[in-house]
Order: structure tokens, then sequence, then C-alpha cells
């Protein structure tokens, strides 16, 4: 199983918005809406950001969003922080092994 | 509070095996499958394999089949992930994670490293 294509990075000023893409096929975020996103930051655990494409925790900020059009999946989040600069997966359930994580994107605010 | 505690890190050597405990409170075991998940120095995170608490059926990443086996405890709400044959390749904080439902990890533990070296 593949892992899901991410960028490897992207960047934005702070109180901008940005957007990671995540690109699968039909067999995974095509196929379900079960996609989902955790940032990480260096040294720590990963933190469910998103889940079910576009549900957020309880918690989790409404600066977070997530939408899914086709085979690809996109985060956005607006209204940039420094401590938003983190790595960022998404995932999704598969129909050959369960769940897939995509490759990663590093956000840097600039 | 919903909490993942995991044993803690172990060194091991090319070839054998490791076994990693997590200890699950605050949320009825049974409720929730757990997942194991790897994280290599600098690399994504990867999936491996889960459990469903509730019967004990497992389904594994087959990037580890044949090598990984998830087993759980009811009685002491404890999930395992043994891997076998290890290489340098195995060397990775190894994470279990609640599924809080349509496969979104709600709760991480805090990890355990696993450096494999001779």
């Amino acid at each position: 199983q593949s892992a899901l294509t991410q960028p490897a990075s992207v960047s934005g000023s702070p109180g901008q918005s940005i957007t990671i893409s995540c690109t699968g096929t039909s067999s995974d975020i095509g196929g379900y809406n079960y996609v989902s996103w955790y940032q990480q930051h260096p040294g720590k655990g990963p933190k469910l950001l998103i889940y079910d494409v576009g549900s957020r925790p309880s918690g989790v900020s409404n600066r977070f969003s997530g939408s899914k059009s086709g085979d690809a999946a996109s985060l956005t989040i607006s209204g940039l922080q420094a401590e938003d600069e983190a790595d960022y997966y998404c995932s999704s359930y598969t129909r050959s092994t369960a769940v897939v994580f995509g490759g990663g994107t590093r956000l840097t605010v600039l | 509070q919903v909490r993942l505690v995991q044993s803690g890190a172990e060194v091991k050597k090319p070839g054998a095996s490791v076994r990693v405990s997590c200890k699950a409170s605050g949320y009825i075991f049974t409720n929730h499958a757990l997942h194991w998940v790897r994280q290599a120095p600098g690399q994504r995170l990867e999936w491996m394999g889960w459990i469903n608490t509730g019967n004990g059926n497992t389904k594994y990443s087959q990037n580890f089949q044949g090598r990984v086996a998830i087993t759980s405890d009811t009685s002491a709400s404890t999930a395992y992930m043994e891997l076998s044959s290890l290489r340098s390749e195995d060397t990775a904080v190894y994470y279990c994670a609640r599924n809080g439902g349509s496969y979104g990890f709600d709760y991480w533990g805090q990890g355990t490293l696993v450096p494999v070296s001779s």
C-alpha cells in the first residue's frame, strides 16, 4: 500500500490561510469519507485535527477545516499563527489494509 | 480522562523481537479498537495494524505481514504489539492510538522508542 501524496512543505505568514493537499486513489480517499488529519509538533505525538473529511473533535480550533473532492482531500488553516508550525499528516481508510497515512507536510510560519 | 500509557523504551539487537504494551484507562476498553502506528526518525507515520478489542479480531499492514502480532487482555485493558525478526530499519517510535470512530485516532499513547542496533 503506497502512502497518500502530500507536498513536502508549505509556508505562510501569520494571519494568512494555507491549504495542504492529500492525493490518493479510488480505493482510499475517493471511495470513503474516512479522511483524517493530524498535527505533530517536533518531539511530540500526533494530535487529531479532522476526522470524517471535515469534522473537528471538541477542542480543536475552527481555524482548521477539511474537505474532499474525488480522490483528493485538503486541510485548510486560516488565520495562521506561529504555534501552527508543525508537521501535518492525512490518513484514509483503504480497502486493502484499513488505514494509510500520507507522507507528511512541514508547515513553516514565516 | 482517557489515557493510553505505553511501556518504556527497549534497545534490541537485529533478529530479536520486541513487545510493547498499551494500557488504556478512562473509557470502556472494549468499545474502541486500538491501532499501532510507528514513526522512524525523521520519517512519516506508518500504520501497522489494529485490533478490535471487543472480539480480538486483527488486521495488519501488508508491510508487516508475518512479523507483527497485536493482542489484547480485556481484563487488564491492555493491548500488546509484538514485532519479530527486528532489523535496523525497524528503529522507530511505536505508538498505540484509540480509534475514535471512522478511523480517526483521537487519543495516542506517549510513544515507545525501540532502537535496533548490534
